[in-house]
């Protein structure tokens, strides 16, 4: 079954690195994308691609069957809910299976 | 603002009811997508549609139909409700089937 799995919470304090990790069972899978969440604002595109990559403050590690992000100096602001995607094609078309979502806590 | 406009923002309603959730997709985007948030679930994929057709399918349950129309506004239908349907409904649009989507700030339904 085409899954993607990545840590319901991740703590951290401001300042540190994060890194949040994903992994998936997801058959021809060839492209992660990581979202950002903020609760009540539409999920937005932070990072994605096929090998690793970085914007801003936001760098994204890439293997066959994970990808890691990582946030640089992490900030209070940065607290949301983090999604890990894989793009795969099945039948003919392109598809992106999400992760629950990792829910980043920082603490002052 | 990714310029998805999906509407309406929040719906309560009661069980067994029928409910049509809309979606306005980026100027010039030709694929919409639904997905379903439920508590503590992730993106869960519904259903896409390329300029007008039905492109793919994912969990979507019979209760439930979608459609794009010739402006490219889809609407997603929720019937006979029950309240494991209460969740937060995120559309997405992209230029083409395989780009990059943007999510509107989605449409959460409470059934009661």
């Amino acid at each position: 079954k085409d899954q993607v799995f990545q840590p319901s919470t991740v703590a951290s304090s401001e300042g540190a690195v994060v890194e949040i990790f994903c992994n998936h069972s997801v058959s021809n899978a060839y492209n992660f994308f990581w979202y950002l969440h903020f609760p009540g604002c539409a999920p937005r595109l932070l990072v994605k691609g096929s090998k690793p990559s970085q914007q801003g403050r936001y760098n994204m590690t890439y293997e066959r069957f994970s990808s890691s992000l990582l946030i640089l100096q992490v900030r209070e602001a940065d607290a949301a809910v983090y999604y890990c995607a894989v793009e795969c094609e099945n039948t003919g078309f392109q598809k992106l299976v999400f992760g629950t979502g990792t829910r980043l806590l920082v603490s002052p | 603002d990714s310029g998805v406009t999906q509407t309406p923002k929040h719906l309560i309603t009661a069980t067994g009811q029928r409910v049509t959730l809309r979606c306005s997709p980026r100027s010039g985007d030709l694929s919409v997508y639904w997905y379903q948030q439920s508590l503590d679930q992730g993106l869960q994929f519904l259903i896409q549609y390329y300029n007008g057709e039905e492109r793919a399918k994912g969990n979507i349950l019979e209760r439930f139909s979608a459609q794009q129309f010739p402006d490219l506004h889809s609407e997603l239908n929720l019937s006979s409700l029950e309240l494991g349907d209460s969740a937060l409904y995120f559309c997405a649009s992209s230029e083409d089937p395989a780009g990059e989507l943007f999510f509107g700030e989605g449409s959460r339904l409470t059934v009661l």
